[in-house]
């Protein structure tokens, strides 16, 4: 069984751009979720997705956006990048199965310079 | 607001020790406990988790203790192996309209068994 893949693992932008990180979650999965992950602020939950719709939504400005396609696989989006958007956005992909259990993806690197 | 305090931010453990890890949390409303492990450049992959209906979950070397009362949890490795020499996270979440999925972490513990 596949798991989770995040693509593209490593990304560099300059402040001021937008970037676009997608995941696709295990097969059967229908719910993602999202977060962002630095030294920091540690595990930051951004927001969920089930069947397309956003569940849940983080503390996080507007500049964080995502969506969720027919097929679960997820996309988010980050405009307006800042320095500190540098982080591992990491997707946890959900099996909603009656347990909670939710099993992530390597993650996207994304430094803002 | 920190709702799930972690300690202690860093723990060296010689091989064949058992290494504790402990949680706090505020929120009464969270009834899901799992234990996250990530290795450098990975994703956190769950090891263990517990619900408040139960006191103790043991999974191999793994065990969670949870205190209700007392809003604590705590991970115990048993036998403590250079191979798990990893940052360690607690996390807590609830079920209620779809929330189940959202994960609230403490802040991390580095692990490192030395041979």
């Amino acid at each position: 069984k596949a798991g989770v893949t995040q693509t593209p693992r490593y990304l560099i932008k300059t402040r001021g751009q937008q970037v676009t990180l997608s995941c696709s979650p295990i097969s059967g999965h229908r719910s993602v979720s999202w977060y962002q992950q630095t030294p920091g602020q540690g595990l930051q939950f951004l927001f969920e997705y089930f069947s397309e719709t956003q569940r849940n939504k983080g503390n996080f400005p507007g500049r964080f956006s995502g969506r969720q396609f027919s097929n679960s696989r997820s996309e988010m989006n980050v405009s307006t990048l800042e320095l500190g958007d540098s982080a591992l956005y990491l997707c946890a992909s959900n099996q909603v199965s009656g347990n909670n259990e939710q099993f992530f993806g390597p993650g996207t690197r994304l430094t803002v310079l | 607001q920190q709702q799930v305090k972690q300690s202690p931010q860093s723990l060296i453990v010689q091989k064949g020790g058992i290494s504790i890890i402990n949680c706090a949390y505020e929120n009464t409303a969270f009834d899901y406990f799992p234990w996250y492990q990530q290795f450098p450049g990975k994703g956190p992959a769950l090891l263990i988790a517990i619900r408040p209906d139960v006191s103790e979950k043991k999974e191999g070397r793994f065990t969670i203790s949870f205190n209700k009362s007392a809003k604590q949890f705590s991970l115990h490795i048993m036998d403590s192996q250079p191979g798990d020499s990893a940052t360690y996270f607690c996390a807590a979440s609830f079920d209620s309209g779809g929330s189940n999925y959202k994960l609230t972490f403490g802040k991390g513990t580095l692990l490192t068994v030395n041979p």
